[in-house]
């Protein structure tokens, strides 16, 4: 009962430095998106994935990349991190883009960029 | 990019109590979607609703998707404790790729006094 797991859950980063945030479901979903939460703003898409080795931009992509290796894994990697990307990150799933398809969150990544 | 202007922002409200909150927009949606979030959890699916008009109950949850399918509320009867957190409306269009996207509302914090 895994579902939609995210790594690491809390993370501090100094202006500069790179990381990755891991997601990953077991439900052989096609659909992978990643969003970022802010106070009073709601959840807005980063990057998102059709499929394996497919991805696109959201709505908010800038300073982030993503690749879709596996239908598993949606890796988001911040290159240079800057203090404008603290937030709390989701990655989201779902079987297909079909309308009404239960779309699967993880618990959520916090990132603080200092 | 489309915006979705939920309210009220936080409600206040005595158990047993009704609740009522909405969302508009600026533009048409195929899907609209009510989650519930918790504190350090992802959103929740509560109700999707795919037609104009269409009304949605869950237990003590009911839902509209409005006429101009621009709009939508989420009715909670006889309130209860566990019912406290953060819901969001969201739009989900499907664009000519296929692809889901969703537009997430700015949240509505429910807070039930004792």
């Amino acid at each position: 009962n895994a579902g939609v797991t995210q790594t690491p859950k809390f993370q501090v980063l100094k202006t500069g430095q790179s990381m990755t945030l891991q997601c990953a479901q077991d439900m052989n979903h096609e659909y992978m998106s990643w969003y970022r939460q802010d106070p009073g703003m709601g959840l807005r898409l980063i990057h998102y994935s059709v499929g394996a080795g497919i991805t696109d931009q959201g709505e908010v992509p800038n300073g982030y990349n993503v690749s879709r290796s596996t239908t598993e894994d949606f890796p988001l990697r911040l290159l240079s991190a800057a203090p404008s990307q603290t937030s709390v990150y989701f990655c989201a799933s779902s079987f297909t883009p079909s309308p009404g398809n239960t779309i699967y969150f993880g618990e959520g990544s916090w990132l603080t960029v200092v | 990019g489309q915006q979705l202007n939920q309210s009220p922002q936080s409600m206040f409200i005595q158990e047993g109590e009704d609740v009522s909150m909405n969302c508009t927009s600026s533009s048409i949606f195929n899907t609209w979607l009510w989650y519930k979030q918790e504190p350090g959890e992802g959103p929740v699916l509560l109700i999707a609703l795919y037609k104009a008009g269409e009304l949605t109950s869950n237990g003590r949850l009911t839902a509209q998707f409005g006429i101009t399918r621009k709009d939508s509320f989420l009715n909670i009867s006889a309130s209860i404790p566990s019912d406290v957190g953060i819901y969001f409306c969201a739009g989900q269009l499907i664009s000519n790729f296929g692809n889901e996207k969703l537009t997430f509302g700015t949240g509505t914090r429910l807070t039930i006094i004792p």
